[in-house]
């Protein structure tokens, strides 16, 4: 089975500030792996993936994860919280023979001024 | 271009009664998905379509069914509406299945009593 943890349900972080929202997976195979956002009131958005190459990942809105196969781990990061990313974030894993992809249960981002 | 679109917005129903949410998309993409969105669960799977006129079961298919005529409609019904099946609904689709980004509808809130 494949599963994916967001082990915070709130993350707190002050404007300017480094942010980071965790992410651990278990798969079989080689997983591919997404974050999405979503505001409030709206539908998922896609922020980026890994699928294989380099370890780091940037994607949408200054975000990037870095994959850690020994840890299991792709965490988002971004180096200067902004207000305007309050939301909340998403993990999703896709391992070997599955269907579909298997979200996490989110992780509330909130940026103080 | 409207990708995807959901109705209605939201709606209350009574107990027993049946009702479909519509998912319209654009993009002429393969693949398509419902999730359904509960508080501190995050995104469940629901049944997924990887192209038209094939169905699958998700992770919580119990008390629903879809179809897929065609490329652009993947219609949700609830037979007999349930109380825990109060949830906000999501259709999404990708390019080509799982491992392709997935692009995501406004959602439909509903309320069964």
């Amino acid at each position: 089975a494949q599963s994916v943890a967001q082990p915070e349900d709130q993350v707190n972080v002050a404007e300017g500030n480094p942010l980071t929202v965790k992410c651990t997976y278990s798969v079989s195979g080689n997983p591919y792996l997404f974050w999405y956002v979503q505001y409030p009131n709206r539908g998922l958005q896609f922020l980026l993936k890994y699928i294989t190459g380099d370890n780091l990942v940037k994607g949408s809105y200054g975000f990037e994860a870095e994959f850690n196969k020994s840890q299991t781990s792709f965490h988002l990061k971004k180096p200067s919280a902004l207000v305007s990313d309050s939301a909340l974030y998403f993990c999703g894993v896709y391992g070997t023979g599955r269907r579909a992809l298997t979200f996490g249960s989110g992780t509330r981002l909130q940026v103080q001024p | 271009i409207a990708g995807i679109t959901q109705a209605p917005t939201s709606q209350i129903l009574a107990a027993g009664r049946r009702m479909t949410l519509r998912c319209t998309q654009d993009m002429r993409h393969n693949a398509m998905y419902w999730y359904r969105q509960d508080l501190g669960l995050g995104l469940r799977l629901i049944h997924y379509s990887n192209t038209a006129g094939t169905t699958g079961k998700g992770e919580v298919p119990d008390g629903y069914s879809v179809s897929r005529a065609n490329t652009d409609d993947f219609p949700l019904t609830l037979a007999s509406a349930v109380p825990s099946q109060t949830s906000v609904y999501f259709c999404a689709s990708s390019r080509a299945g799982a491992t392709d980004t997935q692009y995501f509808g406004p959602g439909t809130r509903l309320t069964v009593l």
